[in-house]
């Protein structure tokens, strides 16, 4: 099955920088890969999501980029603020049949410092 | 997108007595998923609740352990059976919100569940 790795388990940024999420899947059928924010006590927000046959998306201060070759996806967030901390995860998902679950990473702690 | 009711937001239970938690959707979904989240952790699916059919389970997690109903394409239960510590967990509903599309897949605040 699919596992997705995520990097690094911690990060903090002073307010105003820019934080960089990798994430690597196994799986080269996943062709949906959601980014997940998960303030304490919430339940996961997906944030942006990206599709196989798209390379770079981008919603104001978030952007993901995908590369298929390498089977990696990456979360940026430009202009952090402190209400960007939180935990962040990736996620990989197939197109139908039994590969519509989603795998998760183990998650980024993004702590901004004003 | 979906918005997602879980009841109840948190529990404390006894041990070996069981907790149904419920997920309300304010839309018709054909998909629903059931995850738990242990503390500090990542989610890992339990199962796939799809309606008129039976859950199909993640490795390591049994029916007898988490029956799972699904009566009709806006709601469903999960039922965590004969309670041991290591229960303890977020649970957590999630949905697909479009019928025709595996994606934008929207999660619930979930379930706290401590057990005693």
């Amino acid at each position: 099955g699919e596992n997705v790795e995520q990097h690094p388990s911690t990060l903090s940024v002073q307010e105003g920088d820019s934080a960089v999420i990798k994430c690597t899947y196994s799986d080269s059928a996943s062709n949906y890969f959601p980014w997940y924010k998960q303030e304490l006590g919430k339940g996961p927000q997906l944030i942006i999501d990206i599709r196989s046959n798209v390379g770079e998306k981008k919603d104001q201060r978030i952007a993901v980029t995908l590369n298929k070759t390498a089977k990696h996806f990456s979360l940026h967030i430009t202009e952090t603020q402190p209400e960007d901390s939180a935990v962040y995860f990736c996620a990989a998902s197939g197109s139908g049949g039994s590969n519509y679950k989603l795998t998760f990473g183990k998650g980024t702690l993004l702590t901004v410092n004003p | 997108s979906a918005v997602i009711s879980q009841k109840p937001s948190r529990d404390i239970c006894q041990r070996g007595t069981s907790l149904t938690i419920q997920c309300q959707v304010d839309s018709q979904v054909t998909m629903m998923f059931w995850y738990r989240q242990q503390p500090g952790q990542s989610l890992t699916l339990i199962a796939t609740a799809n309606q008129g059919s039976e859950a199909t389970y993640e490795s390591g997690f049994v029916i007898d352990k988490f029956p799972i109903s699904r009566p009709n394409l806006t709601f469903s239960t999960l039922t965590v059976s004969n309670m041991s510590p290591e229960d303890s967990s977020i649970y957590l509903c999630s949905v697909a919100p479009y019928l025709e599309a595996n994606y934008g897949y929207t999660f619930g605040s979930g379930t706290r569940l401590t057990v005693v």
